[in-house]
Parts: structure tokens; C-alpha cells; sequence
């Protein structure tokens, strides 16, 4: 059973470009969450996917958009890129259940993402 | 926004030493947890606390989830080096798995 897979590991990027960030969830798993970490803080959450279709969104801005495949793989887009954009990007994939507890979301190890 | 707050932010203590970290909010959780993260990795989950005064123990690692489910306090006994990572505490609204984390508590355990 493979990990939650990311890439690139590293991306440089100047402002005002676009860029693709991919998510390779767990097998098994249709859920993919995206999340920003900032240095030096917790991550904040994006946007979630559920088979293949928006499932919640965070505060964040429309040029951050994102798409999930019939794989439940997943891309996080990102346009006009600003300085504040530098971040830590993780994904996380988990599978929903009947549970009353929230469902065990494993984190994929980040791109990292420098706007310069 | 962070609506979880944690404290202390850095935390450098000799191994041997016992810390307790703490993680407040004003709102209320169905579930909290708390995760680690090393350098280069993402975070990793250690514990789900549910119910309100909830105790759960993990090796050397202590949970407690408040009363008020309002908040949670993460006790090490005896720290080792390997302890070494950011603490991080995330708070989830029903079986929904977007969490909302906390500012993260930086430990270092040196020898």
C-alpha cells in the first residue's frame, strides 16, 4: 500500500504566474484536502474533494482552485502568484466512514513552494 | 485566522525533562487532534480525543481533551530527543475531515 505521494517536492516561481501542484492520494482513499502552511505556523485549510467534486472550502481566494480525477488523484492551481503565496502545500487523503470521529487524514510530505 | 491557540510556541528542554503543551479555543470541537511534524514531512497523526474530559495515553504521551471540548493539553513524560518536531493540534466540527489547526509548538530535546 503506497503513501500519500506530492509533486513537485520544490517549485521557484515569480509573481504573477501560475502554478499546478499534484496529490497522489492512498489507495483506497476518494477524499483528498488541501492545506497551506505558512513558516513558522499550522496549516490552513484550502479546499476538499470528494469523488471528484468540491467538498467544503476554506478562506481563500477563487485563483486557487483545484480538481480531483477518477483515480482521486488531485491538482491544486494556483494563479496571478503573490509573495504571500510562499508556502508549505499539503495534501491529505482520507475515506470517509459512518463514524461519530473524524476520519484519519494521512498527509503527504508537501511542495514547497518559493514566490519570488 | 488560527481559532486554536497553542502554547508555549518554542520549547527547548534537556532530555529526561517532562513538558505539557497546551490548545485553546473559543469554539467547540466534536474532535481534536494532534499531530507531529518533522522537518521535510507532513504531519503525522498521534491521537483522536472525542469525548469531554477524555484522557488517552500514548507511551510517554499524555492527552487530555478539556471538559468544554474547548480544549486539549499534550503531556510528555520523561522527553527523549526522538521527541524532537512540531506539535500540532487540529479541531474538526463533526465526522468532516477539514480540520482546523492550531499555531504549532516547536520542542527540541537535546541530550
Amino acid at each position: 500500500e503506497t503513501g500519500v505521494t506530492q509533486s513537485p517536492t520544490h517549485l521557484i516561481k515569480t509573481r504573477g504566474q501560475q502554478v499546478t501542484l499534484r496529490c497522489s492520494s492512498q489507495s483506497g482513499h476518494n477524499t483528498v484536502s488541501w492545506y497551506q502552511q505558512a513558516l513558522g505556523q499550522g496549516p490552513q485549510f484550502i479546499f476538499q474533494y470528494y469523488r471528484e467534486e468540491e467538498n467544503g472550502r476554506g478562506n481563500f481566494p477563487p485563483r486557487f482552485s483545484g480538481l480531483q480525477f477518477p483515480n482521486y488523484s488531485s491538482e491544486l492551481n494556483v494563479n496571478a502568484l503573490e509573495l504571500d503565496d510562499s508556502a508549505l502545500y499539503l495534501c491529505a487523503s482520507s475515506s470517509p466512514s459512518n463514524r461519530v470521529i473524524t476520519d484519519t487524514q494521512y498527509f503527504g510530505p508537501g511542495t514547497r513552494l518559493t514566490v519570488l | 485566522t488560527q481559532l486554536l491557540e497553542q502554547s508555549p510556541q518554542f520549547l527547548s528542554i534537556q532530555e529526561g525533562e517532562n513538558l505539557t503543551v497546551y490548545c485553546n479555543s473559543s469554539s467547540v470541537f466534536s474532535s481534536l487532534q494532534w499531530y507531529r511534524q518533522e522537518p521535510g514531512e507532513g504531519p503525522v497523526l498521534l491521537v483522536t480525543v472525542v469525548t469531554g474530559g477524555e484522557v488517552k495515553k500514548l507511551k510517554r504521551l499524555t492527552f487530555q481533551f478539556g471538559d468544554a471540548r474547548k480544549d486539549s493539553s499534550l503531556h510528555i513524560t520523561a522527553a527523549q530527543p526522538g521527541d524532537t518536531g512540531l506539535y500540532l493540534c487540529a479541531g474538526a466540527y463533526g465526522t468532516a475531515s477539514k480540520l482546523t489547526f492550531g499555531t504549532g509548538t516547536r520542542l527540541q530535546v537535546t541530550l
